[in-house]
């Protein structure tokens, strides 16, 4: 399986601020199609996660500019600036490019 | 609006049997590949098993092979999660889950259904 590892487990961040977020896989997730499918959740307090990258930096459908998504291969980061008190929770970065899907677990962004 | 409404969880014996169902609203099920992936008590998430759109093709984690089937019912727009031989370590939150078109990873999530597995 491949293993994707997270970090750090928790920031701490002012609001207005940046962030970043990496996320590491054990092996490539380039597919052989040439797709990457890393994917970025965002867990909010009480809720269902929600999708917020797909395939490494395609925002989904609603979700802000703040958020973005960058990587190749096998490092992957998600920055979110400026910001906003609703971006706190439990991030998750995924890996679809082969089963099993795999999440990492998790970094939980709190305010300073 | 998409809507994913899981059912069926609830107290279950460890051996016993239980049956998750999701139904979905919105969008054109058919369409669409669908996941369960589960979250245990205050841990993260774990995906479960996959099912494509017409059936064809199912994949099942590790943890899980053998012991639980996932299908659907296009008319009915709703998926289903059969879960047996039940254990302790198969406590947690079970969300249903969109499958991105054309793509992997999870666009729309329900709301869960918690299943507990104690004596």
């Amino acid at each position: 399986d491949v293993v994707m590892t997270q970090t750090p487990v928790s920031l701490s961040v002012s609001l207005g601020g940046q962030v970043s977020i990496s996320c590491r896989s054990s092996q490539s997730l380039v597919h052989n199609n040439g797709n990457t499918y890393l994917s970025w959740y965002l867990q909010k307090p009480g809720q269902s996660p929600q999708l917020l990258i797909y395939k490494v930096s395609n925002r989904f459908s609603g979700i802000s500019d703040r958020f973005s998504g960058s990587g190749s291969g096998t490092d992957f980061t998600l920055k979110i600036s400026r910001v906003e008190p609703d971006d706190l929770g439990v991030y998750y970065c995924g890996q679809g490019t082969q089963y099993p899907y795999t999440f990492g677990a998790g970094t939980k962004l709190e305010l300073k | 609006e998409v809507q994913l409404v899981e059912s069926g969880g609830g107290l279950v014996q460890p051996g016993r049997s239980l049956k998750l169902s999701c139904v979905a609203s919105g969008f054109t099920f058919s369409n669409y590949g669908m996941n369960w992936i589960r979250q245990a008590p205050g841990k993260g998430l774990e995906w479960v098993a996959y099912i494509s759109s017409g059936s064809s093709y199912i994949y099942y984690a590790e943890t899980v092979k053998g012991r639980f089937t996932i299908s659907r019912d296009n008319a009915k727009n709703t998926l289903y999660l059969q879960m047996t031989s039940l254990r302790s370590e198969d406590t947690a939150l079970y969300y249903c889950a969109r499958q991105i078109t054309g793509s992997s990873g999870f666009d729309y999530w329900g709301q869960g259904v918690m299943v507990t597995v104690s004596s």
